[in-house]
């Protein structure tokens, strides 16, 4: 069975820091990774995804993710973050085999400062 | 404007209740999911289906239960056999079970027990 941790649950930044939060997934096969934002009061967004080619994918609002295959990791990155940012952000995973659903990890809540 | 419209938006249970929560789409999506979401675990699947008259369970699914009759809703009923109900629930769509398809979610539904 797929799973996904995200090990920062409560991250605080002051606006123009960089940032990254972590994602870990656990299956062994091919997998498409994503990331979703909530922003307060608004529904869940699709920040990007990542599918096959490259391992560096970019989304909106300057965030960026890596997927890195032998560490099982997909972290998301900004180098500058706004207060515009501030947000609960969600890594999931999804695999072409066995359900058919996204498995989420358990969100990291970040404030920015301004 | 195409989107997932979720209803009501607060509900309130009494014990032994049964309460059902709407959930409709105007995407043409295929497939369609219900979440809960509690603080600190992310979100968890309940249940999906890929198409019309037809669903799976997920992750959580004790105590829910679900109907498509129709491709646009997917409603979910919580029982009373769910003893713990009190979550914000959230509605997704996607084009196919595909695993590299995005979802769409809906605002939610925050339910509370009296």
């Amino acid at each position: 069975a797929q799973s996904v941790s995200q090990h920062n649950h409560h991250v605080i930044l002051s606006e123009a820091a960089s940032l990254e939060l972590g994602c870990n997934y656990s299956y062994g096969g091919t997998v498409n990774l994503f990331w979703y934002v909530q922003y307060p009061g608004q529904h869940l967004q699709l920040l990007l995804k990542y599918f096959s080619g490259d391992p560096l994918v970019k989304g909106i609002k300057g965030f960026e993710a890596e997927f890195i295959k032998s560490k099982f990791s997909f972290n998301l990155r900004k180098p500058s973050v706004q207060w515009s940012d501030t947000a609960e952000y969600f890594c999931a995973v999804n695999a072409p085999t066995g359900r058919r659903a996204l498995t989420f990890g358990s969100g990291t809540r970040l404030q920015v400062q301004p | 404007d195409g989107g997932i419209t979720q209803s009501p938006k607060y509900l309130f249970r009494k014990e032994g209740q049964n309460v059902t929560l709407s959930c409709e789409q105007n995407l043409n999506h295929d497939a369609m999911y219900w979440y809960r979401q509690d603080p600190g675990q992310g979100l968890r699947l309940i249940y999906y289906s890929q198409i019309v008259n037809d669903f799976q369970k997920g992750d959580i699914a004790e105590g829910y239960s679900v109907s498509r009759e129709k491709k646009e809703s997917f409603p979910l009923t919580v029982t009373s056999a769910q003893k713990n109900p009190t979550a914000f629930y959230l509605c997704a769509s996607s084009a196919s079970t595909r695993s590299n398809q995005p979802q769409h979610f809906g605002d939610g539904t925050r339910l509370s027990i009296l």
